[in-house]
C-alpha cells in the first residue's frame, strides 16, 4: 500500500494561474480531506468528502474547488491562485468506524 | 461548531523532563481523542488516542489523560529525548468526517 499520495511535492504558482492539486489513495478510506497548514500555524480544514460524489466545505473553502468521483481520488483545485494561498497542503483519509487519519506528504505551495 | 484550544503554544524542557500538552474542546459530543506529532518537514502522525469511556491510556513514554467532565484532554510524554521535538496536535471528534485540528503545540527538548 502506497497510503496517501499527493503530487506535486513543489509548486510555484503566478498570481492569477489555476492549478490542481492531486491526492490519491489505495486504502479504500471512505472520507478524504484537504487541509492547509501556514507557518507556525496549525491545520486548516479546506474541504472533506464523506464519498464519492459527495463533497462539503471546511472552515476555509474560498478560492478552492473540489470534487470526488473516485473513492480513490480528491483533487483540489485553485481557481485563481492569490499569494494568500501560499502554504502547504495536505491531503488526509480515514475510513468509516476508524477514527485517526492518514496523512499525504503535503504539496508546498508558493504564490508569486 | 467544535472549539479547539491547545495551551501551551510553545514548550522548551531539558531532555529527562517531562512535558505536558493540554487540549480544550467544546462539543460534549466528541467521544475520540487523538494526538498527532508533525516533525518539521514532515506529515502529521497518529501517536496515541483514547476513547470516551477510557480516562487514560499509555504507550511507553507517552500517556494520554481525559477529563470529559471539564472537557479536556492532555498529552503527557516522560523522559523527554531530543527526537521529542515535533509539533503537537490534538483533533477531538466524534468519529465523523469533519475534524477540526487545535492550532499545535511546539515542543522543543534541549539535550
Amino acid at each position: 500500500n502506497a497510503g496517501v499520495t499527493q503530487t506535486p511535492k513543489f509548486q510555484v504558482l503566478k498570481t492569477g494561474q489555476s492549478m490542481t492539486l492531486q491526492c490519491a489513495q489505495d486504502m479504500n478510506h471512505e472520507y478524504m480531506s484537504w487541509y492547509r497548514q501556514d507557518p507556525g500555524m496549525g491545520l486548516r480544514l479546506i474541504h472533506y468528502s464523506v464519498g464519492a460524489g459527495i463533497t462539503d466545505q471546511g472552515e476555509v473553502p474560498n478560492g478552492y474547488n473540489v470534487s470526488r468521483s473516485t473513492t480513490e481520488d480528491f483533487p483540489l483545485r485553485l481557481l485563481s491562485a492569490a499569494p494568500s494561498q501560499t502554504s502547504v497542503y495536505f491531503c488526509a483519509s480515514k475510513n468509516r468506524g476508524t477514527y485517526g487519519y492518514t496523512f499525504g506528504s503535503g504539496t508546498r505551495l508558493t504564490v508569486v | 461548531g467544535e472549539n479547539v484550544e491547545q495551551h501551551p503554544s510553545t514548550l522548551s524542557v531539558q531532555e529527562g523532563d517531562s512535558a505536558v500538552i493540554k487540549c480544550t474542546y467544546s462539543d460534549s459530543a466528541s467521544n475520540y481523542f487523538p494526538w498527532y506529532k508533525q516533525e518539521l518537514g514532515k506529515r502529521p502522525q497518529l501517536i496515541i488516542d483514547i476513547r470516551s469511556n477510557v480516562g487514560e491510556k499509555k504507550d511507553q513514554r507517552i500517556a494520554v489523560t481525559l477529563n470529559k467532565t471539564a472537557k479536556h484532554f492532555s498529552l503527557h510524554i516522560t523522559e523527554t529525548q531530543p527526537e521529542d521535538s515535533a509539533v503537537y496536535f490534538c483533533a477531538p471528534n466524534t468519529g465523523g468526517f469533519k475534524t477540526i485540528f487545535g492550532a499545535g503545540t511546539r515542543l522543543f527538548v534541549k539535550a
